[in-house]
């Protein structure tokens, strides 16, 4: 199976500061089906990006997906209140679909 | 507007058996693959199993394989994964999710809140 490992586990930043999340894979991604969650406590994961750079449905633009093949970043810039979180990236190129053990963006 | 309902989580003995369900309204559930996703307590996600729009493919997470079972009922607009020979270990939060596409290997676009799986003695 695909391993996916995120960097850095825990990121402290100021609300305005920029933030960028790494996701690399142990094998290429097929297609570049690399895709990114944000989750915060007590609620189910909600979908930003798919296809590694398209934002999904209602996704502020000031959040973004990059990278191809085994190397992936999430940058969210201008960091808002409501962005501090813990984001997932996931890969569904290949079955069994696999997800990283995710990043915990916290308010500094 | 989008609506997935979990039911059927609760606590259950190692070795036992459960099945989980997940209501789905708003879309047009036959278009879509579904997904099992799971979260034990304090820990990150794991995809447990996926099944494609008409139901005609399947798939398994390694952990899960052979134990748990993923179909749908396209009149009922139902998803369900049966669970058995449970352990410890699957204690989990399990998430039904719609796929982004009628693939049943696929992102996740919308999701529940999620039903409370336990397993102990």
């Amino acid at each position: 199976e695909i391993v996916l490992t995120q960097s850095p586990g825990t990121l402290s930043l100021s609300p305005g500061e920029r933030a960028t999340l790494s996701c690399r894979a142990s094998q290429s991604v097929s297609s570049n089906y690399l895709a990114w969650y944000q989750q915060k406590p007590g609620q189910a994961p909600r979908l930003l990006i798919y296809g590694a750079s398209s934002r999904a449905t209602g996704i502020a633009d000031r959040i973004s997906g990059s990278g191809s093949g085994t190397d992936f970043t999430l940058t969210i810039n201008r960091l808002e209140p409501e962005d501090f979180a813990v984001y997932y990236c996931q890969q569904y190129g290949r079955s069994p679909l696999t997800f990283g053990g995710g990043t915990k963006v916290e308010i500094k | 507007e989008v609506q997935l309902l979990e039911s059927g989580g609760g606590l259950v003995q190692p070795g036992g058996s459960l099945r989980l369900s997940c209501a789905a309204a708003g879309f047009t559930f036959s278009d879509y693959g579904m997904s099992w996703v799971r979260q034990a307590p304090g820990k990150g996600l794991e995809w447990v199993s996926g099944i494609s729009g008409n139901g005609g493919s399947t798939f398994s997470g390694d952990s899960v394989e052979g134990r748990f079972i993923i179909s749908r009922d396209n009149f009922k607009n139902t998803l369900y994964l049966r669970l058995n020979s449970l352990r410890p270990e699957d204690t989990a939060v399990y998430y039904c999710a719609k796929g982004a596409s009628f693939s049943g290997a696929n992102c996740n676009d919308y999701w529940g809140q999620g039903t409370l799986v336990t397993v102990s003695s």
